[in-house]
């Protein structure tokens, strides 16, 4: 079975602070997706990023980049000189393509960005 | 432009009274789910359509059921809530299964109160 642990439940930080949101993953087959999503109070989740499990290479988008390490089991985000409005809730999920491809979520991280 | 509809944003419902969700969508996507989302939780996946194709989660409640009259559009019905229905109802669509995992583009979500 596979399983997404985000053990950081909450995050505070003060704005221009750079913050990582851990993520590690478990799951026995070779061929996956792993994903993170943004959960502002509006509710609606806003996709961020997909990586494949054969693609190692990390990225950068703007303020954001992410670290993907599969010797670690590990795909963690970080935000460089956050800003108030990056509090949200995060989530990092994963999906394997056998299947019904079904996301399965870690239990996301509270992040709070202070003035 | 919104891709992903919800309706209504919010619902209140008493007590055993059937209560029906909608989703629409402009995206074209063949695959369509239904997620719940309790206060400081994951989204749990209730169902999912691809294509005309229905398909349960095994601890979904014969409580919810669903209905995907055509490619655009995607309901749920709660037969007889309980107040442990109370939640969030989000909607997602993506493309296809089988190859890549698309990435699921999620609706706002329906925030359902039971009383």
């Amino acid at each position: 079975a596979q399983k997404v642990t985000q053990a950081q439940t909450e995050i505070s930080v003060v704005e221009k602070e750079d913050v990582t949101l851990d993520c590690v993953y478990e799951t026995r087959d070779t061929t996956y997706y792993l994903f993170w999503y943004k959960q502002p109070p509006s509710g609606e989740l806003v996709f961020l990023i997909r990586r494949n499990s054969f693609d190692e290479q990390n990225e950068i988008s703007g303020r954001y980049s992410w670290n993907f390490q599969k010797s670690t089991s590990s795909f963690n985000f970080t935000i460089t000189a956050s800003q108030v409005v990056d509090s949200a809730v995060y989530f990092c999920a994963l999906a394997l393509i056998q299947g019904a491809q079904k996301l399965v979520f870690g239990q996301g991280t509270r992040l709070t960005i202070n003035p | 432009d919104a891709m992903v509809i919800q309706n209504p944003r919010y619902q209140v419902t008493q007590f055993g009274k059937p209560v029906t969700l909608s989703c629409s969508q402009t995206l074209n996507h063949n695959v369509m789910y239904w997620y719940q989302q309790k206060s400081s939780q994951a989204p749990k996946l209730l169902f999912h359509y691809y294509d005309k194709d229905f398909n349960n989660e095994a601890d979904t409640p014969d409580n919810f059921q669903s209905r995907r009259p055509n490619t655009s559009f995607c309901f749920l019905d709660i037969r007889s809530p309980g107040l442990g229905d109370a939640a969030m109802y989000l909607c997602a669509t993506s493309r296809g299964v089988g190859g890549p995992v698309n990435e699921q583009y999620f609706g706002p979500g329906t925030r359902l109160t039971v009383t």
